[in-house]
């Protein structure tokens, strides 16, 4: 089975702290991407990459960064954190097609206070 | 754009039918996803349909009429652990391996 791992179910931060949240996959996928979700939006993708050290730039790039050293793991940056950037962030990956399948983490619920 | 839209809620019986249709832009549509995501947990794949035509698995099949834009997800026999949200995705050729999803269809299944 493919797993994919946040490291983080629930974080608070304050306003203007870094914040990290990791993601790490087993499945050797090349694809990894990063969603936030928020009700009433749905899933919206922050950045992906399709390689290491490949990102792009997906809708809501804005105030997000992400680094991609190791094939197996994707971090999602928040250089200063903002209270519009409390949600849901969700982490996923496939293989390298356009069609495969994502699989998703359990998600880290960001409290920005 | 590429608008994915779907109903926000609907609510069905146990044992009961209920379909769930999701309509998309049709230009550049290269493939349709459907998940479940239930309440605080990932979202975990269902479906895909890239050709014209119903495909069943179990009790869920979902179909895709490419020239309409249009998606359904049917559930048959519901069980209350279907009572969750469903998300409609498409993939779209100008999109690279981006998916744009849906809000959602919170669905909840009730004795």
């Amino acid at each position: 089975d493919v797993k994919v791992t946040q490291s983080s179910r629930y974080l608070v931060k304050r306003t203007g702290e870094k914040v990290f949240l990791e993601c790490v996959q087993d499945m050797d996928h090349e694809n990894m991407f990063w969603y936030r979700q928020d009700p009433g939006l749905g899933l919206r993708l922050i950045y992906f990459s399709y390689d290491v050290k490949m990102k792009e730039k997906g809708d809501i790039p804005e105030g997000y960064s992400v680094s991609r050293e190791k094939k197996e793991r994707f971090s999602l940056i928040l250089e200063s954190a903002s209270t519009n950037q409390t949600s849901m962030y969700l982490c996923a990956s496939s293989f390298g097609g356009r069609s495969e399948t994502q699989y998703f983490g359990p998600g880290t619920r960001l409290l920005v206070l | 754009g590429q608008n994915i839209d779907q109903p926000t809620e609907m609510t069905a019986t146990e044992g009961a039918i209920v379909q769930i249709n999701c309509t998309y832009q049709t230009s550049g549509f290269n493939g349709l996803f459907w998940y479940q995501q239930h309440a605080g947990e990932a979202p975990t794949f269902l479906s895909y349909n890239v050709l014209d035509g119903l495909e069943e698995k179990g009790r869920f099949s979902s179909f895709l009429s490419r020239s309409k834009g249009y998606s359904y997800l049917l559930l048959k026999e519901l069980q209350m652990k279907d009572s969750a949200s469903y998300l409609c995705a498409a993939l779209f050729n100008n999109a690279g391996n981006m998916l744009t999803f849906g809000g959602g269809t919170r669905l909840m299944v009730k004795p």
